[in-house]
């Protein structure tokens, strides 16, 4: 079966640079999440996307901003990197208000 | 606000023994998702349970549901070694909509061979 499809698996930036995660969800998924995972922690919910609107916002800096496209894939795009934004990046799909799969995610290390 | 929390924070026991996750958390709820994460992997999704719902079986996973006292278990029955990983608890807030989870600390389990 088809599953969350993430890209790069692996990014390496320097600090005040940019980086853009992308995310193809489960097809004839409507909903994407994105979460922020620090190393030892817990996954954090960053944003949501339903039918291509902004659905949910958790806690996601200034400095980061997503969209869904019409094909449903999203983008979290992301500016002035610090070292603290090193983590894994997932991005998650869902059917309306049904389980969310989760991508393998995106390591990223900012230098 | 934290939401979920996991009791215990760690877990070892012998292969073939049962393991038994618990899951607090705090407001209400549309459901309750149990996840698995091997070592800096994806989050593989287990179970989900409605907040209408009281008990769910899948396989070796029972998981439990008393939303009087915000809690939630997860047993694993008859472990393997392959069952070593964290085991998270995600909450959906009540709502609907496109909420985002929130995850508890989590368990990590260790099963010895």
């Amino acid at each position: 079966a088809a599953g969350v499809i993430q890209s790069p698996r692996h990014l390496i930036k320097e600090k005040r640079e940019t980086a853009t995660l992308k995310c193809y969800p489960i097809p004839r998924h409507d909903t994407v999440y994105w979460y922020q995972q620090g190393p030892g922690q817990d996954p954090q919910f960053l944003i949501s996307f339903y039918e291509k609107m902004q659905s949910d916002k958790g806690s996601i800096p200034d400095r980061f901003s997503a969209q869904q496209f019409s094909d449903y894939h999203s983008e979290l795009n992301m500016s002035s990197l610090e070292l603290g934004d090193s983590a894994l990046y997932f991005c998650a799909s869902s059917a309306s208000d049904s389980e969310q799969y989760f991508g393998p995610g995106t390591r990223l290390t900012v230098t | 606000s934290q939401q979920g929390e996991e009791d215990p924070q760690a877990l070892s026991i012998q292969e073939g023994e049962n393991a038994t996750m618990n899951c607090s958390y705090k407001t209400s709820i549309n459901n309750l998702q149990w996840y698995r994460q091997n070592s800096g992997r994806g989050l593989v999704h287990l179970i989900l349970i409605r907040s209408n719902e009281r008990e769910k079986h899948s396989g070796r996973l029972r998981v439990t549901l008393d939303t009087s006292k915000k809690s939630s278990s997860l047993l694993i029955t008859a472990s393997r070694a392959a069952d070593t990983a964290s085991y998270f608890c995600a909450t959906d807030a009540y709502g609907g909509g496109a909420d985002g989870l929130t995850f508890g600390k989590g368990t990590h389990l260790i099963i010895q061979p």
